[in-house]
Parts: structure tokens; sequence; C-alpha cells
């Protein structure tokens, strides 16, 4: 059964710090890796997809890696500004279930101006 | 521009009364559409999922269900509401084949009283 975990659950620090979320699954038999923000009492907003193969994405100030065989993902976010702060999620989508993506529990993040 | 939408935003219900959630997506045809649930300090569960009109796959055993009359709407129903049916419910969307992005609907607030 595949599991994710998100470390730190929660994390804050000043603004302009460079900043690293941790995301861990059991299986590595994934089809890809989608990050997303979440604000409080919103949506998903997608960040990242990540495709198997790759190793890594980038997008403006955030690049999310993937080590398919060791079964680990990182976002890293450059120069955190606290428009920032909400909760990260990691999901992987497994091959069958119509793409089904399993969550961690998120990382929430708060940056301090 | 693809976009989905949720309705209501939030919802209170007393226990027993029955309930629906609507989800639409615009800017596609033959999307795979999903129906999570956030329940609170935890994570997101996926409930349903639909590969194409009429076609529902349940994910786990519970008091809701799902439809989907449309190519573009999704239903979540249920005929009597349990306290432990609150939550923050998402709808999402992602191209044919279900193994692309998905993207989410803004979720809708509900609280069983």
């Amino acid at each position: 059964k595949q599991e994710v975990t998100q470390i730190p659950a929660a994390l804050s620090v000043p603004e302009g710090e460079n900043l690293v979320l941790n995301c861990s699954f059991t299986d590595s038999a994934i089809y890809n890796l989608q990050w997303f923000r979440q604000d409080p009492g919103k949506g998903l907003t997608s960040l990242l997809l990540i495709q198997s193969s790759q190793r890594e994405q980038t997008s403006g100030r955030l690049n999310a890696s993937l080590d398919k065989s060791s079964g680990r993902s990182t976002l890293y976010i450059a120069a955190s500004q606290p428009g920032d702060s909400a909760t990260y999620l990691c999901a992987v989508r497994i091959y069958n279930q119509g793409g089904k993506l399993i969550f961690g529990q998120g990382t929430e993040l708060s940056v301090k101006p | 521009s693809q976009t989905i939408h949720q309705w209501p935003a939030t919802l209170v219900q007393p226990v027993g009364s029955p309930l629906s959630l609507e989800c639409t997506v615009e800017g596609t045809s033959n999307p795979n559409l999903y129906w999570y649930r956030q329940a609170a300090g935890r994570g997101l569960q996926l409930l349903f999922y639909s590969v194409g009109i009429g076609q529902i796959s349940s994910e786990v055993p519970q008091n809701l269900s799902a439809s989907r009359p449309q190519d573009r709407q999704f239903i979540l129903s249920s005929k009597k509401l349990l306290l432990s049916d609150s939550g923050f419910y998402l709808c999402a969307w992602s191209a044919g084949g279900g193994l692309n992005e998905q993207f989410f609907g803004p979720g809708t607030r509900l609280t069983v009283l």
C-alpha cells in the first residue's frame, strides 16, 4: 500500500530564506508526482508536476526534484516571501484506479516578514 | 482555458438531511473527474472517480454516492447525512487517461450539525 509522508509538518522561516520541503513515498512504482499549494479554506493550486522519468522541474522560484528509486521528492523554494505562507502538499499518482493521487499530510509553511 | 466550479461554497446541514454538491468543468471534454474529502487534521482522501458519463468508481465504503449525468458534471450526494460527513469537499479534473496533472476546484465546506 502506497503511503506518502511529508516532513516537517510545520515550518517557520524569516523572509528571504531558502527552504526545502520533503516528501517520501513507500512504493517507487509511481507514474508521476505533483506538488500543490493550499491556502486556508481554499482549494489546491497545482505548482509542479514531475514525471517518473524526470529528475527535476522548475517554475520561477520553485524547484522540485524526484528520486524515484529512493522514494523521495523535495520542493525547494528560493528567497521565500510572506506570500509563500500556505500548506504545501505532495501527491503521487499510481498507475491504476483512474489516476488516483495519494496525498501526504502537508507541510504548513509560515514566512515571517 | 479550463475552469472548474463547485457549489455551494459553504453548507450547514442537520444530521439526517440529504446532500447534493455539484462540480462542473469548462473548456475541456471527456475529463477524468474526482471527489476528495479533507477532514480536519487529516489528509485528502479520494472518495470517487469517474472516467466517463455514468462510470463511477468508489474508493471507500461510506454514506455518500456520486453521479456523472453529463460529460463535465459531477455530483456528490447523500440521502441522510451523518456527523462524520463534515469536511471540505474538493472536486478535481484531469485530461483523459487520468495520468495527467490534476486541477482542483475551490471546494465546499460542509458542516453537519
